[in-house]
């Protein structure tokens, strides 16, 4: 069964940092591209960052971008973002998600973990 | 940049057609043909329904259906069932290599 589990979420102050897991399996992991989808309550969703299956590209939204990293162990079919200076609009339920076939679409999903920046 | 534009909500009956608008620039939408559609039901993860415009995943009904005109794609579900009652969100990738959302449209079945 193909499957993403993500881990690593908490409740943080602005200024923290954190960093999420996303375990995979049933496929062959490196094979694909793996995003970050994040969904603040009751609110829509956003694309956040892309890492390509050799984890050679990485690209971010403007939103993020110099605050959080994406990488990935390949050896451990595992995807990471690490996210630093945290403010409260970072609040959300994060996604990890599949590449379907290069075409920037979303076919396997994970739960998400929740993230709360707040003093 | 700014989220690609849907209408906060559409309703339909049973039975019907409905379609939801993605508007975007040539930037995105307009540029490419990897716009892609997803249907979430509350508290659970979406799901994919069209990638590529036009195309269905394994297992999507063919009652799923998208299309693109300039700057503008759509998603089409005729025969509306009262399981499809959900948000729906289009995406594409833009000249940034980026990705960007739609606002969602919550679909309500009459």
């Amino acid at each position: 069964e193909v499957q993403l589990v993500e881990s690593g979420g908490g409740m943080i102050q602005p200024g923290g940092s954190l960093r999420l897991s996303c375990a995979a399996s049933g496929f062959t992991f490196d094979d694909y591209a793996m995003h970050w989808v994040r969904q603040a309550p009751g609110k829509g969703l956003e694309w956040v960052s892309l890492i390509s299956g050799d984890g050679g590209n990485t690209y971010y939204a403007d939103s993020v971008q110099g605050r959080f990293t994406v990488s990935r162990d390949n050896s451990k079919n595992s995807l990471y973002l690490q996210m630093n200076s945290l403010r409260p609009e970072d609040a959300a339920l994060y996604y990890c998600a599949k590449d379907y076939e290069a075409t920037d679409a979303f076919d396997v999903w994970g739960q998400g973990t929740m993230v709360t920046v707040s003093s | 940049q700014s989220a690609l534009t849907q209408p906060a909500s559409v309703s339909g009956s049973p039975g019907q057609s409905i379609t939801i608008s993605c508007t975007g620039t040539s930037r995105d939408v307009g540029g490419y043909n990897y716009v892609s559609w997803y249907q979430q039901h509350p508290g659970k993860a979406p799901k994919l329904m069209i990638y590529e415009v036009s195309n269905r995943p394994s297992g999507v009904p063919d009652r799923f259906s998208g299309s693109k005109s300039g700057n503008t794609a759509s998603l089409i579900i005729s025969g509306l069932q009262a399981e499809d009652e959900a948000d729906y969100y289009c995406s594409s990738y833009t000249s940034s290599t980026t990705v960007l959302f739609g606002g969602g449209t919550k679909l309500t079945v009459l």
